[in-house]
């Protein structure tokens, strides 16, 4: 079984704080994400990386910054933590074969900023 | 700019009833459709998918209807059971370039017993 593994599922931040969400993949994929859950928005893309060391905003960046250093690990960053930026935080890893994609979802982190 | 609209944001069927959910995309790059189900305190997984070379795609209970021209497809899930209350998402992507998913905004859907 596939496995992303975020290493919190709730978390309580200072507005201001730096924070940092973790991810773990075991399958190799060289795809990761990172989307942002909120009611009525759906999932919105913050950051991919499509190798290491290699990063591409997406559609909601502002805010944020990512890291990825090794093939299994991508991590977002939230430089200065500000109450709009409470969400769920959900990471993903995906392959892409014969015209098929799959991501894989972590069970996302509960981010509250207070 | 939301890239796909899906609808509608909630639905309620009883046990059997066959709930719809569309969705309307703009990109016309977008060659690869997918719909996630995600159950509530779990991240969405991979339900069923489809590519624009076809215009219907079955798997088990669960059937894409896809109209290229009109840019829409739509999730139909026959025989709905309980068991299928979770929330759905449609998604897009292209087939080269950035494979990043573009998300629609969910629909909860409650099937009552």
């Amino acid at each position: 079984d596939v496995k992303v593994t975020q290493s919190s599922r709730y978390l309580v931040k200072r507005t201001g704080e730096k924070v940092f969400l973790e991810c773990v993949q075991d399958m190799d994929h060289e795809n990761m994400f990172w989307y942002r859950q909120d009611p009525g928005l759906g999932l919105r893309l913050i950051y991919f990386s499509y190798d290491v060391k290699m990063k591409e905003k997406g559609d909601i960046p502002e805010g944020y910054s990512v890291s990825r250093e090794k093939k299994e690990r991508f991590s977002l960053i939230l430089e200065s933590a500000s109450t709009n930026q409470t969400s769920m935080y959900l990471c993903a890893s995906s392959y892409h074969r014969g015209g098929h994609t799959e991501a894989f979802f972590g069970q996302g982190t509960r981010l509250t900023v207070v | 700019q939301q890239q796909v609209k899906q609808s509608p944001q909630s639905l309620i069927v009883q046990k059997g009833g066959i709930p719809i959910i569309n969705c309307a995309y703009e990109n016309t790059a977008f060659d690869y459709f997918p719909w996630y189900q995600q159950f509530p305190g779990k991240g969405p997984a991979l339900l069923i998918a489809i590519r624009p070379d076809v215009s219907e795609k079955k798997e088990g209970r669960f059937t894409i209807s896809f109209n290229k021209s009109a840019k829409q497809f739509s999730l139909h899930i026959m025989d709905s059971q309980p068991g299928d209350s979770a929330t759905y998402f449609c998604a897009a992507s292209k087939d080269t370039g950035r494979r990043a998913l573009t998300f629609g905004s969910g629909t909860r859907l409650q099937v009552q017993p």
